[in-house]
């Protein structure tokens, strides 16, 4: 079975930082490019951060551009965010999405909470 | 950034009718749009890629068309378990954007 478990959310405050974990299971995780969507409180869908299969390619939304890193460890199965300088407006839950042949999203994971707040 | 605009916000349609639900790109994307379903408190899903195609396990009476800047997602016979917030996304250009939402309601 196909699955994504992000892992590491939690309460922070303004200009703290915070590392996301996401461990895939169930699929050759080397072959697919991974992503980060973030959903805020009772608001739609913001992509974050994408990451191409090999690690090499990365992509960010310019509201979080210069504040998170995206990476992946390939040999743990494993996708991670490093995000720093949050802001209140970085409150969401997080997913992980897994991409292949094209940038859409084909398996989430439930999603991890950060909340930015003093 | 290309801008997706999902009309209308709200939809409230009755079980075993029709829902058509839209979305428009601010340029051009060609084919290149997903649909997914969100229900409360579950991870998206996808419904529909490359405008049309169904993912898989989506059910058959789901179906999506379009290309360009418009875009219809459609509901054959409305379930129970369909009523959700739909969302389109654009996979086209970077930064990848999505529409703001449909809810489905029932009627």
């Amino acid at each position: 079975e196909v699955q994504l478990v992000e892992s590491g959310g939690g309460l922070v405050k303004p200009g703290g930082s915070l590392r996301l974990s996401c461990a895939a299971s169930g699929f050759t995780f080397s072959s697919y490019s991974m992503n980060w969507v973030r959903q805020a409180p009772g608001k739609g869908l913001e992509w974050v951060s994408s990451i191409s299969s090999s690690g090499t390619s990365m992509y960010y939304a310019d509201s979080v551009k210069g504040r998170f890193t995206i990476s992946r460890d390939n040999a743990k199965n494993s996708l991670y965010l490093q995000m720093n300088s949050l802001r209140a407006e970085d409150t969401a839950v997080y997913h992980c999405a897994r991409s292949k042949s094209s940038w859409k999203y084909d398996c989430w994971g439930q999603g991890s909470l950060v909340t930015v707040s003093s | 950034e290309i801008v997706m605009t999902q009309s209308p916000a709200t939809l409230s349609v009755s079980p075993g009718e029709r829902a058509t639900l839209s979305c428009r790109a601010s340029q051009s994307i060609n084919s290149d749009l997903a649909w997914y379903q969100q229900k409360p408190g579950q991870a998206p899903r996808l419904l529909i890629y490359g405008a049309s195609t169904r993912a898989t396990g989506a059910p058959a009476r789901f179906s999506g068309s379009g290309s360009g800047t418009e875009f219809t997602l459609t509901i054959s016979i409305l379930q129970p378990e369909d009523f959700a917030v739909y969302y389109c996304q654009q996979f086209n250009d970077w930064p990848l954007t999505f529409g703001q939402g449909t809810n489905l309601e029932i009627k």
